[in-house]
């Protein structure tokens, strides 16, 4: 069974930079592509990007100028950092396991997902 | 980006009922469609795939349907766990964008 546990600080300040990063384990992090999600308290989600194992990626363009998703496979970890916060990116972040399927994108493994507060 | 707008917004129902969800994209997406279903604290869960495909484990009371640009997501008899939140998402192209959510509520 694949498990995803994202980890970070939970609180970051104005105009800083959050990080996250995303163990992966029950499963090999090879052939797949990793995503970064988030939701705003009470509100909807959001995907932010993916990553594949070779480390090409695709963003939101919503959020390209401030993203940038690594990936670390002889860790089994990919990172994600958001440049530049505000009050507005306060957000529970879900990583998640993101593959193609038959032409289509799927997203089936999810991490539990972790506040990250934006407040001086 | 592709916007998904799902309706309604939120929905009472009582254990037993039919429930069906709308979700409509803003340009064809074929059958690139997949349902969450998400409880408070958790994460979502990935219900249907592929508009119509339901994934390993999840109870064959969901059922979706469609094609291009409207698509439904039906329980056919609500039990109580079924009370949630659903997305639709669509997974014809990047950036992967989902609906606004339905709240499934107790009548």
């Amino acid at each position: 069974q694949v498990q995803l546990q994202e980890s970070g600080p939970g609180l970051v300040k104005p105009s800083e930079t959050l990080s996250l990063t995303c163990t992966v384990s029950g499963g090999s992090i090879n052939t797949y592509y990793w995503s970064w999600v988030r939701q705003p308290p009470g509100k909807g989600l959001e995907w932010i990007g993916y990553i594949y194992d070779s480390g090409t990626t695709n963003y939101n363009p919503s959020l390209k100028s401030r993203v940038l998703i690594s990936v670390d496979t002889s860790k089994k970890q990919f990172s994600l950092r958001l440049g530049s916060v505000t009050a507005a990116d306060t957000a529970v972040y879900y990583c998640a396991r993101t593959y193609w399927l038959g032409g289509g994108i799927l997203i089936d493994y999810w991490g539990q997902g972790t506040l990250v507060a934006v407040s001086s | 980006d592709i916007q998904m707008t799902q309706s309604p917004s939120s929905l009472s129902a009582s254990v037993g009922d039919r429930v069906t969800i709308t979700c409509r994209a803003s340009q064809s997406i074929s059958s690139y469609l997949n349902w969450f279903q998400q409880k408070p604290g958790k994460a979502p869960k990935l219900l249907i795939y592929a508009a119509s495909s339901l994934q390993s484990g999840v109870p064959s009371r969901f059922s979706g349907s469609g094609s291009g640009t409207d698509f439904t997501l039906t329980i056919s008899s609500l039990q109580p766990e079924d009370f949630a939140a659903y997305y639709c998402q669509q997974s014809y192209t990047p950036p992967i964008t989902f609906g606004q959510g339905t709240r499934l509520e107790i009548k």
